[in-house]
């Protein structure tokens, strides 16, 4: 079973400077997807990044980039020039892909960091 | 893009009772659906997941008579939550996953939250 850990339960940061959430996961599969999504107070989940573990460079959306480090098996997200409407619950998500990569395993969230970006 | 719609957005309902709640993928055929329970400010639990025209498959834990899947279209899946306590009360998203050529997509609903009085 895979576990996803995120040891940041609250973070602050000012209107236009640089904040890291942190995500481990412990996983024994091969081939997998990870995700960070955003929750606004709205709750509607949003998709903000996504990297192919098979992949070693790191993926980056706009502001957003990740610092993935599979051997350590670490998944951080950085969120550059941040923005008021950056305030949300932030998930890190493990997705098992299986051989051939036609065959998706269920979503698996970590706990989720609550941030705040401040004016 | 994908859209993923629910139905109600918010619903009250004596204690006692059953409820209903409507996951829609408006654009596009869902080859499965997922059905999720948040409480405040805590993560998403899986309660089950769902493929068009057969039995859903739920999470350990989660009593299978007592929240009922259906999935008649691969564009509508419907959760009952039959003989409501208001230990039920919660937010409810579902969410919605299609082939893209190269890789599965999934996309969420805006969740529903019901409250058993």
């Amino acid at each position: 079973a895979q576990t996803v850990t995120q040891s940041q339960p609250e973070m602050s940061v000012q209107e236009a400077e640089t904040v890291t959430l942190s995500c481990t996961y412990d996983t024994s599969e091969s081939n997998y997807y990870l995700f960070w999504y955003k929750q606004p107070p709205s709750r509607q989940m949003i998709l903000v990044i996504r990297q192919e573990a098979y992949k070693q460079q790191n993926a980056t959306e706009n502001r957003f980039s990740v610092n993935f480090q599979k051997a350590a098996k670490s998944f951080s997200l950085k969120i550059s020039d941040s923005q008021l409407g950056d305030t949300a619950m932030y998930f890190c998500a493990f997705m098992r892909v299986g051989a051939g990569g036609t065959s998706y395993g269920k979503l698996t969230f970590g706990q989720g960091t609550i941030l705040t970006v401040h004016p | 893009g994908a859209v993923v719609s629910q139905h109600p957005s918010r619903v009250i309902c004596k204690s006692g009772t059953s409820v209903k709640i409507e996951c829609r993928s408006l654009d596009f055929q869902a080859t499965t659906m997922f059905w999720y329970r948040q409480f405040p400010k805590k993560s998403l639990m899986l309660m089950a997941t769902s493929n068009e025209g057969s039995k859903a498959t739920y999470e350990q834990g989660v009593e299978k008579d007592k929240f009922l899947i259906n999935h008649a279209s691969l564009t509508l899946s419907t959760l009952t939550v039959t003989s409501a306590h208001p230990e039920d009360s919660s937010f409810y998203i579902c969410s919605a996953r299609v082939w893209r050529g190269s890789s599965y997509e999934q996309y969420f609903g805006p969740g529903t939250r019901l409250t058993v009085t």
